[in-house]
């Protein structure tokens, strides 16, 4: 059971726009910390998608968007693209666990 | 650019201990703008930070491992460890490790966090538990 919380999985057909949320607590994403995203492309290691919220990491196109809300998170991904498929990751900091923690994890699945 | 390779044993039986070890090129492990950190991901299931480590040694874990966690660092050789004892099932899971960036201080009701994120990472080394 992650401290974050994901849908298991969303879709979308290609120029299409989704949205992935990650729902956390008044101890993570509620208290104030940062929530960034990560990409798991099939077969690879995860890469860095979205810091501090809403900073897209070098390279990464302006498709991608980040926010959050309360004690939750989103990450916006427009003009869906069949490169896109793949596991996306939030994380962010707990301070009742003093450490990072990991949603678990949503599968973008590209029709 | 920024490469991490993890190297170790594949295969341990329960109630050994794993020894891991990142192997960083491309870049200093001594500089001040980052940690070193661990994340597992068991097969099919989501991701789990273990630890970080800063190139002085200096280290802290995640609650739920911390008896059986340690973490080292040697800059003279540009590569930092992780030891997990008393392995289980549940321990089988791939591992990463990866480049802790430091982010922006937070100060929530009085107390001062800095904010990590993984900016870069390694493939990964599966290991399995089993007799």
């Amino acid at each position: 059971q992650s401290v974050l919380t994901q849908p298991p999985s969303v879709s979308g057909a290609p120029g299409q726009r989704v949205t992935i949320s990650c729902t956390g607590s008044s101890s993570n994403i509620g208290a104030g910390y940062d929530v960034n995203w990560y990409l798991q492309l099939p077969g690879t290691a995860p890469k860095l998608l979205i810091h501090g919220n809403h900073n897209r990491a070098s390279g990464v196109p302006d498709r991608f968007f980040g926010s959050n809300s309360g004690s939750s998170a989103s990450l916006a991904i427009t003009g869906l693209q069949a490169e896109d498929e793949g596991d996306y990751y939030c994380q962010s900091y707990d301070n009742s666990l003093s450490g990072s923690v990991f949603g678990g994890g949503t599968k973008l699945t590209v029709l | 650019q920024l490469q991490l390779q993890e190297s170790g044993p594949g295969l341990l039986k329960p109630s050994e201990t794993l020894s891991l070890t990142c192997t960083v090129s491309g870049g200093s492990i001594s500089s001040s703008n980052y940690y070193w950190g661990w994340i597992r991901q068991p097969p099919g299931r989501g991701l789990e930070w273990l630890g970080s480590v800063y190139y002085d040694g200096s280290t802290f874990y995640n609650p739920s491992l911390k008896s059986r966690v340690t973490m080292s660092i040697d800059t003279s050789k540009n590569h930092f460890s992780l030891k997990l004892t008393s392995v289980s099932a549940a321990d089988t899971a791939l591992y990463h490790c990866a480049r802790v960036r430091r982010g922006t201080i937070t100060i929530i009701r009085g107390v001062r966090t800095e904010q990590h994120y993984f900016d870069s990472w390694g493939q990964g080394t599966l290991v399995t538990v089993s007799s």
